[in-house]
């Protein structure tokens, strides 16, 4: 595809659930970032990659949330035990050339916890 | 700390009028600044960065390090600016991007 790709684009969870949510970045994209975007605020850093090296989980809130990218191109983002304050929107960015400072967005994951 | 504030959550001008959306930021070093930008229905997308001192869709930002600020101007707003803006700023170890939180600009006719 043209840019990155994200599923589910919608996602519904019962409170203690844990959810998996898929990136698909621009091929050859080499940065790999996840962000997560609560309503109306600003998207918040979550973890990047570098290949399939991730270089800073800083900003992962607890350690409910796990990333990976085994092998350099998808990458998922997992939560286990979800909690309803983990209800937002997920981004996923990638980019060629991690010293531009652009970043191609999905269309996120939006996430609602019951 | 890398924090990027914008003070106003909307602004709405009229067609033709001049617009300014606000982005001060707080970080110690040499910072990069960016503006990123949100159309309804599309995803986000990179408008322009202080580096290039490019010109995008008749926007421009100038880096102010006095006034810690980045603020976003176009003379004479458009229907089709109408969207979500935010600041960004990346700065110090890593390559993450810090966002404000957004401003919505209306453009009414």
């Amino acid at each position: 595809g043209a840019g990155v790709s994200q599923s589910p684009r919608y996602k519904v969870a019962k409170r203690g659930q844990d959810v998996a949510l898929r990136c698909d970045p621009i091929s050859g994209h080499v940065s790999l970032f996840w962000y997560q975007q609560a309503l109306g605020q600003g998207p918040e850093f979550l973890t990047y990659f570098q290949n399939e090296a991730q270089l800073d989980k800083s900003g992962l809130p607890s350690d409910r949330f796990f990333a990976e990218r085994p092998e350099g191109s998808v990458s998922t983002l997992k939560i286990q035990r979800t909690q309803q304050e983990d209800s937002a929107v997920y981004l996923c960015a990638s980019s060629p050339d991690p010293n531009t400072g652009e970043l191609f967005f999905g269309e996120g994951s939006r996430l609602t916890v019951l | 700390a890398q924090r990027v504030t914008q003070p106003e959550k909307l602004l709405s001008v009229f067609k033709g009028a001049p617009v300014e959306l606000k982005c001060n930021y707080s970080y110690s070093g040499s910072p990069e600044l960016f503006w990123y930008v949100q159309y309804s229905r599309q995803r986000l997308q990179l408008l322009l960065r202080h580096i290039s001192r490019e010109s995008i869709k008749g926007f421009t930002a100038d880096l102010n390090k006095g006034e810690t600020s980045f603020h976003l101007k176009k003379p004479f707003a458009q229907e089709e600016d109408s969207a979500m803006y935010y600041c960004a700023l990346r700065g110090g170890y890593g390559n993450k991007l810090v966002f404000g939180a957004g401003t919505i600009l209306r453009v009414k006719s």
